[in-house]
């Protein structure tokens, strides 16, 4: 069954250090793949996505890219900031199947930046 | 414009009592979908609603959990004889159409406490 497996927290970061969260995925069919971000107190909302291979999805300084080869899209930033302290999921969704277009989510990762 | 929203916010209800907990998508967005959020399971799917009718409700953890949606608009998650273990946070989101590629915008979310 398709599956989403990301880096456990949490992850405690000064400001300005590089942010690496680890994720990988198993899919029976070829996924489009998300990163969605839940800020304290907020709900979830879509942080960047690609939907084919070697796609670099981007927003807020934050990139990741989908590498079919590795089955991965590791979500990066070169310099975080306090504000970007939250929790961070990776999903997929299937493009085939009675499932298609289900969200299947990691575990999060909580991000604490510290000033 | 408006966003996905739900009501009510937080319930807090006893061992054995119904809930019924409410979506409204944003308008326009033909897809429909609940999950759950709870500290031991994460995220999980639970129905997915095209227009009026629920086509994937292979989420649902058992047949005390129901859902409807009329006028392709609004939808009710019903909760019947609620368990401890139903304690989490509901969450709605939808989107344009059932496809992988489609953003889902998510609700706030509902936070249950089944005393």
């Amino acid at each position: 069954g398709n599956s989403v497996t990301q880096m456990e927290g949490p992850v405690t970061l000064s400001e300005e250090a590089f942010l690496t969260i680890n994720c990988t995925y198993t899919a029976t069919g070829y996924p489009s793949l998300f990163w969605y971000v839940q800020y304290p107190g907020e709900g979830l909302q879509l942080l960047l996505k690609a939907t084919k291979a070697d796609d670099k999805g981007s927003n807020k300084g934050f990139e990741a890219t989908y590498r079919k080869e590795t089955t991965s899209f590791h979500l990066e930033k070169g310099s975080v900031q306090v504000s970007d302290s939250a929790v961070y999921f990776c999903a997929l969704s299937d493009r085939y199947g009675g499932s298609q277009g289900n969200l299947i989510f990691g575990k999060g990762t909580k991000l604490s930046v510290k000033p | 414009g408006a966003g996905v929203s739900q009501s009510p916010s937080n319930k807090v209800t006893e061992k054995g009592k119904d809930v019924e907990l409410r979506c409204d998508p944003i308008s326009g967005h033909t897809a429909l979908y609940w999950y759950r959020q709870s500290l031991g399971q994460g995220l999980e799917f639970l129905i997915y609603f095209q227009g009026n009718s629920a086509p994937d409700k292979s989420g649902l953890p058992s047949d005390r959990f129901s859902a409807e949606r009329t006028g392709g608009s609004v939808s009710t998650l019903t909760i019947q004889r609620t368990q401890q273990e139903d304690s989490a946070v509901y969450l709605c989101a939808s989107s344009l159409g059932r496809i992988a590629q489609e953003t889902q915008y998510f609700g706030p979310g509902t936070r249950l406490l089944v005393l």
